[in-house]
């Protein structure tokens, strides 16, 4: 079964600290992929980065990271000296198997970035 | 990434009537378009896959009937959500899938039925 536990409700931190956002994940499929989306005030959904199971590099896009270990079947998403307007929902997610097209959301991360 | 829209972005009806969310893409030929739905705070549940030209597969546990779904055109697929009740009051939210399995959501539409 697929599954995508993102743990953290809530996050709430003052603008410049750094925050990471926990995303474990569970299959039985080898291939499989991992997604982070953002999703603002404004309702609609930003693709973040997607991660497929044979790629384990870590990656870095500006101020953002992600941490993929397969070990521990984690995807943990790093922001590096938070924004106000980092403040939203992050949702983790995950899709493998025959069906690739078949997203399974995690709960989401609701990030507050105070200034 | 490709851009996709919706329409209406919120729209209020009353019990037991229908309405009709259009998903359009753009910049983008879709033949295959997603549908989800999301309660307050909570995650998006894939009701169905829009397939173009054919019928769409729903997940388990979603009435086909109550919630029908058309992709008559490569850049356009419509929900419609049949004999609505309160409870189906939500957040539908449509996507379609990118060159590399990501999906890329439209800005979705909120439906009150009162």
């Amino acid at each position: 079964a697929q599954k995508v536990t993102q743990a953290q409700t809530e996050i709430s931190v003052v603008e410049k600290e750094d925050v990471t956002l926990d995303c474990v994940y569970e299959t039985r499929d080898t291939t499989y992929y991992l997604f982070w989306y953002k999703q603002p005030p404004s309702g609609e959904l930003v693709f973040l980065i997607r991660r497929n199971s044979f790629d384990e590099q870590n990656e870095i896009s500006g101020r953002y990271s992600w941490n993929f270990q397969k070990s521990t079947s984690s995807f943990n998403f790093t922001i590096t000296a938070s924004q106000v307007v980092d403040s939203a929902v992050y949702f983790c997610a995950l899709s493998g198997g025959y069906n690739f097209n078949k997203f399974y959301f995690g709960s989401g991360t609701k990030l507050n970035v105070k200034p | 990434g490709a851009v996709v829209s919706q329409h209406p972005s919120w729209v209020i009806c009353k019990s037991g009537t229908s309405v009709k969310i259009e998903c359009r893409s753009l910049d983008f030929q879709a033949t295959t378009m997603f549908w989800y739905r999301q309660f307050p705070k909570q995650s998006l549940m894939l009701m169905a896959t829009s397939n173009e030209g054919s019928k769409a597969t729903y997940e388990q546990g979603v009435e086909k009937d109550k919630f029908l779904i058309n992709h008559a055109s490569l850049t356009l697929s419509t929900l419609t959500v049949t004999s609505a009740h309160p409870e189906d009051s939500s957040f539908y939210i449509c996507s379609l899938e990118g060159k590399g399995y990501e999906q890329y959501f439209g800005p979705g539409t909120r439906l009150t039925v009162t």
